[in-house]
């Protein structure tokens, strides 16, 4: 699986957008870029994922750079509730093989109000 | 629908004794996967298991193991319990089919303290 870099922390003002960078400077052709998120001592959630088009759902927005070696994650309007740490991983589609996500240190969002 | 359960939430045990954990996943979901959360390493994967099978295990000493069941159900148990395996346990299910593309659906944990 290819690396990610993330800043460790970040903030964000209640109500605005927050934009979390990923850098995956040597992803494969074949790796997608997945967003989960871990609120304090629960377990992850997955948020959204994309190959190289630009990707939007209920939850947050992915935009994927042309050549595919950073991307960031988009929450619209951020409310407290989005505090947490937020891991973006490149991974190849499992087709039907083994699921292991590997997860690095994330970033810290903390909203503030 | 029902998300994916983990019993017991919180557990304390002592050093040497054996533990076992258990995850029912998302109904319809044939993939388990096991991960542990400790503050110094992180998330790591222990094992994945699918149709009752072991798919995929990762860098974690034997006294680790697993077992699915026909109707998905999984445990996890740990011999010989050592302190440094006071962590979160987290496990995950997923759909499993063919066009899978990693959406994995994850647990409250199991909370082990070792003293």
């Amino acid at each position: 699986d290819a690396k990610t870099t993330q800043p460790t922390s970040m903030d964000c003002a209640e109500g605005r957008a927050a934009n979390l960078p990923c850098n995956h400077s040597t992803i494969s052709g074949n790796e997608y870029v997945y967003w989960y998120r871990q609120i304090h001592s629960q377990g992850p959630q997955y948020i959204i994922h994309g190959l190289k088009n630009n990707e939007t759902n209920e939850m947050a927005s992915l935009i994927i750079t042309e050549d595919r070696k950073s991307s960031t994650l988009i929450l619209p309007h951020a409310t407290l509730r989005d505090t947490a740490v937020y891991y973006c991983i490149v991974r190849a589609p499992t087709s039907g093989s083994a699921r292991q996500l590997t997860f690095g240190s994330g970033t810290q969002l903390t909203v503030l109000p | 629908k029902a998300g994916v359960t983990q019993t017991p939430r919180y557990l304390i045990k002592t050093r040497g004794q054996q533990v076992t954990l258990s995850c029912s996943p998302i109904s319809g979901h044939r993939s388990v996967s096991w991960y542990q959360q400790t503050p110094g390493q992180g998330l790591q994967f222990l094992f994945e298991y699918f149709s009752e099978t072991q798919r995929n295990k990762g860098n974690f000493p034997g006294r680790f193991s697993g077992r699915q069941f026909s109707n998905s159900r999984s445990e996890m148990n740990v011999s010989t319990l050592e302190l440094g395996d006071s962590a979160l346990y987290l496990c995950a299910s997923a759909a499993g089919g063919i066009f899978d593309y990693n959406e994995q659906f994850f647990g409250p944990g199991t909370r082990l303290t070792v003293l």
